[in-house]
């Protein structure tokens, strides 16, 4: 697609409630990247993708936080037992890189998935 | 990777240029600065990268001291739209895809 896509754009759960957000990434990026945003707050990492699998899961806060890649392109980033504190915009992006030392690696970000739990 | 100190908020007329600071004085010789920018409501975007020498697209200009210890991000002629929280990004060129760390960046407000 034209750019990265997430959904749903806002959810409210109760605390306690499994939740999903799902990220469409650009068509052909090979890396994707979960982030999450507090209010005031720079974007906080949570775990990339290289392909189908997590090449660097350690921003995931604890193991109630999951992502997956199957297909190497679709990402689903679930939570779950939600907390209060989980309230937040999560992002996700993806990139092109390929690999090797010659360039940089450019990000582009949706816009977000703003989970509130009440 | 390194990390980046910037002042966290910074005032611009409409029309004169936008100098945003970045000291990262602690960079390695392989490490890229990064430019991205967050409008309110929206994901970060992505304005400008450069590993030593000064850079310009059509967004803006870097420009990167000779020791490399600290950069300004410069928009010519700043509007109302470039509102905006500004992030440096510094980060090692590793081989691969890895991540960018975000702090917490400069809050630029443009005003009439």
């Amino acid at each position: 697609g034209a750019g990265v896509s997430q959904t749903p754009s806002n959810k409210v759960t109760e605390k306690g409630k499994y939740v999903e957000l799902r990220c469409d990434p650009i068509s052909g990026h090979t890396a994707l990247y979960w982030y999450r945003q507090s209010l005031g707050q720079g974007p906080e990492f949570l775990i990339y993708f290289q392909g189908t699998g997590a090449a660097d899961d350690s921003g995931l806060p604890n193991d109630r936080f999951f992502a997956v890649r199957p297909e190497g392109s679709v990402s689903t980033l679930k939570i779950q037992r939600t907390e209060r504190g989980d309230s937040a915009v999560y992002l996700c992006a993806s990139s092109s890189f390929l690999g090797g030392y010659s360039g940089a690696n450019v990000l582009t970000f949706g816009a977000g998935s703003r989970l509130t739990v009440l | 990777d390194a990390k980046t100190t910037q002042p966290p908020s910074m005032d611009c007329a409409e029309g004169r240029a936008a100098n945003l600071p970045c000291n990262h004085s602690t960079i390695s010789g392989n490490e890229y600065v990064y430019w991205y920018r967050q409008i309110h409501s929206q994901g970060p975007q992505y304005i400008i990268h450069g590993l030593k020498n000064n850079e310009t697209n059509e967004m803006a200009s870097l420009i990167i001291t000779e020791d490399r210890k600290s950069s300004t991000l410069i928009l010519p002629h700043a509007t109302l739209r470039d509102t905006a929280v500004y992030y440096c990004i510094v980060r090692g060129n590793t081989g691969t895809a890895s991540k960018l760390t975000f702090g917490t960046g400069t809050r630029l407000q443009v005003t009439l």
